[in-house]
């Protein structure tokens, strides 16, 4: 299994601001995602995140609101660009091994927008 | 199209007592897995239980087993004994292919009782 950290646990930002979350895992993964959980509701993929390669966004995101770098195997960043109040969500960094079915979840960056 | 549906958005069960918590899914891949994740307050993913679609017997973990019924893409999680730190929101979820996301239904807000 994949053991995943993510840095901050929790922040308070205001609205126009930028914060970048960091995902980092403690083997070489080969994919690595992105989600989206808004107060109350499921996740939501935001992208999807490749070793060398531009991260692959759903619909409903864009790289200029949610740049993504991998720039190796074990790490990560997701940032949060010009944030509003409806950018108050859990942001979850997910990994799998790209061998197995399994997938596992860091603990979440709780973020609140004021 | 939604692929995962969690029909029941609160449940309640007395303490002790067994709850299901329903599952389907749509796909039209022969090769999938499914998996039950709990959501406490903290708002960490903790994984529960796989099924794989070529596994021929139903997952069991402790006092999860899930209640796979592959021909009427029914995933369904037991959980029996129910304890109060069962209480939490669970989540279905399914990947058809080993290089794809993991795709989430609405989940369900279980509320064990004393």
């Amino acid at each position: 299994s994949a053991v995943i950290s993510q840095k901050p646990s929790r922040d308070i930002c205001q609205r126009g601001t930028s914060l970048t979350i960091q995902c980092q895992v403690d083997s070489q993964v080969t994919m690595m995602f992105w989600y989206r959980q808004q107060p109350g509701q499921s996740l939501t993929l935001i992208a999807t995140a490749n070793q060398g390669s531009e991260a692959t966004y759903e619909s409903g995101f864009v790289i200029d609101k949610f740049p993504i770098s991998r720039p190796n195997l074990t790490f990560s960043t997701l940032t949060v660009s010009n944030m509003s109040p409806e950018d108050s969500s859990i942001y979850l960094c997910s990994v799998t091994d790209g061998y197995s079915y399994e997938q596992y979840f860091g603990p979440g960056t709780r973020l609140t927008v004021t | 199209a939604q692929k995962i549906t969690q029909t029941q958005p609160g449940m309640f069960v007395q303490e002790k007592e067994a709850v299901t918590l329903d599952c389907t899914y749509d796909t039209s891949d022969q090769s999938y897995g499914l998996f039950w994740y709990k959501q406490p307050s903290s708002g960490e993913m903790i994984f529960l239980i796989y099924q794989g679609s070529y596994d021929e017997q139903n997952a069991t973990e402790g006092r999860y087993s899930l209640n796979f019924q592959k021909a009427r893409k029914s995933a369904n999680l037991v959980i029996s004994a129910s304890q109060l730190g069962d209480s939490a929101m669970y989540f279905c979820a399914m990947r058809e292919g080993m290089g794809d996301d993991m795709r989430f239904g609405a989940g369900t807000r279980l509320t064990v009782k004393p």
